[in-house]
């Protein structure tokens, strides 16, 4: 299967706990973006890259969440501190450049007890 | 600022009728559209986009959606459902500047009655 991936897939955690997900997108998409879906809700931009760089991180939910992208191929999304709030689907899409589709991954459900 | 507004939360459908998801946007530009669908414990899916070419858009599985800028929407139709067509569906607009983010509607979700 040559399509985005991320783990895991489900994650369990007790408030005040660091979270970190991964996503690997469609090899040679250079542009990778993180969504937050909740319940009942479409999902909800965070943040891009277009390659390594994060070009746009000002959605990010508070500064408890960070991402990275660091050799311009898979990417991380850390949530520190975590809150009951922060329950979700994390979403991780890639495209082959600007204006072009994005395919998702599966997602990341977290929750926060 | 761009927006999606999904008409309906819930349509409930027999096998074999026409479905119909309503969709209006709000946009300062001439937007980009989408649908993507949303099965159970799957990823998202794209399903169409229109980006300013034919206003009749067709996309995988039967569905097809016609954009109509005098009444701002993107109406997704299928002629006929069937029970695999059961499933969450976005409508869904796009950023224009360079980051082209989506901007989702809060879904419809279909039901198809044997």
């Amino acid at each position: 299967d040559t399509g985005v991936s991320q783990d895991p897939r489900h994650k369990i955690t007790k408030r005040g706990q660091n979270v970190t997900f991964r996503c690997d997108p469609i090899s040679e998409h250079n542009r990778l973006y993180w969504y937050r879906q909740t319940l009942g809700q479409g999902p909800e931009f965070l943040t891009y890259f277009q390659n390594e760089a994060q070009l746009e991180k000002s959605r990010l939910l508070s500064d408890r969440f960070s991402a990275e992208r660091p050799k311009g191929s898979f990417s991380t999304l850390e949530i520190q501190r975590t809150e009951q709030g922060d329950s979700a689907m994390y979403l991780c899409a890639s495209s082959a450049g600007l204006a072009q589709t994005q395919y998702f991954g599966p997602g990341t459900r977290l929750l926060v007890l | 600022a761009q927006s999606v507004t999904q008409l309906d939360s819930h349509v409930s459908v027999s096998e074999g009728t026409p479905v119909l998801l309503r969709c209006n946007y709000s946009s300062s530009y001439s937007p980009s559209l989408f649908w993507y669908v949303q099965h159970p414990n799957k990823g998202l899916q794209l399903l169409l986009k229109y980006t300013s070419a034919a206003t009749l858009v067709k996309g995988i599985n039967g569905f097809e959606a016609e954009f109509k800028k005098s009444e701002t929407s993107f109406h997704l139709t299928k002629p006929s459902a069937h029970m695999s067509d059961a499933a969450e569906y976005f409508c869904v607009v796009s950023d224009r500047d360079g980051a082209n983010n989506l901007f989702f509607g809060t879904g419809t979700r279909l039901t198809v009655i044997p």
